[in-house]
């Protein structure tokens, strides 16, 4: 079972800032936290991923609490093509099995 | 693109009957696991393959089974078909276990199976 909660479904306004939460309070610490996405009829995508540390790519800022029960992956300017359903994740390391939950479904409008 | 290519896209079958799907990796990549995603729900894990053997399975029948070539491609087999196993097939590829730390997935399109 995968152990992240994630709010079903958020709108964001197109060229807002899509705050998308996590929780994952029974995180051990040698587990990291990734994000994917996934648009419609495609396979899902890697966005970022963390430890404690907050991490910034190209796509997306990735805000862990300092407890590590909870994160955050911001999208700081939403495009209508950000609109997925988004996946949180923990995992040990980068070869072990990717545990989906439902994701959140973001819906970016115009 | 993330390198990953699956055949076929689509494919419908019978109730009994067996299919099997295919999945290249990414170049460099030598780790294959397979998922299956049904309608409205994230993707369940299959198995994973590396260096041409299973190591690692989730929660499905025997009647699922895989290969992995030498040149790290693979096969996803399922055989006496249901009803159920209509979904998305999704095959991906990372490095190697233990050669890399928190490496990332990369996945392909999937091939929709319908079993009518």
């Amino acid at each position: 079972d995968a152990k992240t909660t994630q709010p079903t479904s958020m709108d964001c306004a197109e060229g807002r800032a899509a705050n998308l939460p996590c929780n994952h309070s029974t995180i051990s610490g040698n587990e990291y936290v990734y994000w994917y996405r996934q648009i419609h009829s495609q396979g899902p995508q890697y966005i970022i991923h963390g430890l404690k540390n907050n991490e910034t790519n190209e796509m997306a800022s990735l805000i862990i609490t300092e407890d590590r029960k909870s994160s955050t992956l911001i999208l700081p300017h939403a495009t209508l093509r950000d609109t997925a359903v988004y996946y949180c994740i923990v995992r040990v390391s980068g070869n072990t099995p990717l545990v989906f939950g439902k994701g959140t479904r973001l819906s970016v409008i115009a | 693109e993330t390198g990953v290519t699956q055949s076929p896209t689509h494919l419908i079958k019978t109730r009994g009957q067996q299919v099997t799907l295919r999945c290249s990796s990414q170049s460099g990549h030598n780790t294959v696991s397979w998922y299956q995603q049904a309608l409205g729900q994230g993707p369940q894990f299959i198995f994973q393959y590396y260096r041409e053997e299973e190591n690692g399975r989730g929660n499905f029948p025997p009647r699922f089974s895989g290969l992995q070539f030498p040149n790290y491609s693979s096969e996803l087999n399922v055989n006496a078909l249901e009803l159920d196993d209509s979904a998305l097939y999704l095959c991906a590829s990372s490095s190697a276990p233990g050669t890399a730390m928190n490496t990332e997935a990369f996945f392909g399109q999937g091939t929709r199976l319908t079993v009518v």
